[in-house]
């Protein structure tokens, strides 16, 4: 495997279900995030970690929890969804913190709930 | 504040003719500036960057951007489209890697 990978690609829960998202990336950085991609709206980022200690993003509800076990995983647990958190959740991660450092985007989660 | 503006949600263009692709931005400091790109069903790749080294950066596929500080634009072109080119492309400006504004996306689609 190579870049970031993300599992599962497509997830479809009810409101009441508790899932997790998955990331995974093989490129040694050192920072992780998780962004939120829904359709006629721009990226938000929900969540950073960097060197495995959580940056707080006030504006996300709490039904979302992430957790950073090591600096090449990063996990997103979903639990009392609405249908409106219906969207594409993407995974990233970059080297460093420095505001020139670019993010390696994987391809997604396709998260629809019912 | 930072913020980005992409000035067309949609631009259409013929195989062959050139591209441009319109980003205005906000910002109190001196901004790192990026364009990626998104295909469908994939994730955002990285087609340049501005890092106050060059105004003029090349970036992958023939793409490149001139950052114009009297105009706060970072507008993203190429030569001539090829059809693999037809896309999302989201300009971003970032301050720090904790506060990166992405603009809402330009959706290139290019005819035969």
């Amino acid at each position: 495997e190579t870049g970031v990978t993300q599992t599962p690609r497509h997830l479809v829960m009810g409101m009441t279900n508790k899932k997790s998202l998955k990331c995974e990336q093989h490129l040694g950085h050192n920072a992780m995030y998780w962004y939120k991609q829904s359709a006629k709206k721009p990226l938000e980022l929900m969540f950073v970690y960097s060197l495995e200690e959580r940056v707080e993003n006030n504006s996300v509800p709490s039904r979302f929890s992430p957790e950073c076990p090591n600096s090449s995983h990063l996990f997103l647990h979903l639990h009392t969804l609405q249908p409106e958190d219906s969207a594409l959740y993407l995974c990233a991660s970059s080297q460093g913190g420095g505001r020139y450092n670019e993010q390696f985007f994987g391809p997604g989660t396709r998260l629809t709930v019912l | 504040a930072q913020s980005v503006t992409q000035l067309d949600s949609h631009v259409s263009v013929s195989e062959g003719t050139p591209v441009l692709l319109r980003c205005n931005y906000s910002s109190s400091y001196s901004p790192s500036l990026f364009w990626y790109v998104q295909h469908p069903n994939k994730g955002l790749q990285l087609l340049l960057k501005y890092t106050s080294a060059a105004t003029l950066v090349k970036g992958i596929n023939g793409f490149e951007a001139e950052f114009k500080k009297s105009e706060t634009s970072f507008h993203l072109t190429k030569p001539s489209a090829h059809m693999s080119d037809a896309a999302e492309y989201f300009c971003v400006v970032s301050v720090t890697h904790n506060d990166m504004r992405f603009g809402a996306g330009t959706r290139l689609t290019v005819k035969p």
